[in-house]
């Protein structure tokens, strides 16, 4: 049961490149979560996921597109990238609501030059 | 909208006590929640009180809210160097949704 995962751990792109983001939990969870983390910020929601094939916006979606096709995969992605983007990602899931208890993955740091 | 905040930065000798604060705008929140992030790592659930509680304990950890002041804090008894980590204060707001604090670095030094 290896939990929330997320691939990769690291990335640095150019702006303006593209690139997609995976989670992967192993829990069942109906919903799933992208957040971003920037210093002095704390977690920031993106976007999440209430169940297979449905997505919806958080609080700072801009830039940013999911795709929730299997109900164990959340995948965000960057179209083009941009320096505002450069911040530490974490997916995480919870069994059927917010308030149930979230399980956060390890984190992507992502650089954007 | 909801607004969750808390010192960023607190510092203690191992032994002693440590206390970090939060307080929130939003008080309909029915779960209050602290995380744990340790460094290179996601956050990991710490503990959480339900609105209609006022004090709960688990081992060395205490969290007290204050409905009426929209104040909730995290004490831990006999901070060890093991406890050094960012902290976060979560609080459920719109939609359903976890609202976070910025997080409160806790340093503990001999």
């Amino acid at each position: 049961n290896a939990g929330v995962t997320q691939t990769p751990k690291f990335r640095v792109l150019k702006t303006g490149q593209s690139m997609t983001l995976l989670c992967a939990q192993d829990m069942n969870h109906e919903y799933m979560y992208w957040y971003r983390q920037d210093p002095g910020m704390g977690l920031r929601l993106i976007h999440y996921s209430v169940g297979e094939g449905t997505t919806a916006k958080g609080e700072v979606p801009d830039g940013y597109n999911v795709s929730r096709l299997k109900k164990q995969n959340f995948l965000l992605g960057l179209e083009s990238a941009a320096p505002s983007q450069t911040s530490v990602y974490f997916c995480a899931s919870s069994r059927s609501t917010s308030t149930d208890t979230q399980y956060f993955g390890p984190g992507t740091r992502l650089t954007v030059l | 909208g909801e607004d969750v905040e808390q010192s960023l930065f607190l510092s203690v000798r191992e032994g002693d006590s440590s206390v970090i604060n939060c307080t929130y705008t939003d008080s309909s929140s029915t779960y209050l929640y602290w995380y744990k992030q340790e460094p290179g790592a996601g956050l990991q659930l710490l503990t959480y009180i339900f609105s209609n509680m006022d004090m709960k304990q688990d081992q060395r950890l205490t969290v007290l809210l204050n409905k009426k002041d929209k104040h909730l804090s995290l004490r831990i008894a006999d901070t060890q160097t093991g406890d050094s980590a960012i902290y976060f204060c979560a609080v459920v707001g719109g939609y359903n949704k976890l609202i976070f604090g910025a997080g409160t670095r806790l340093a503990v030094h001999p």
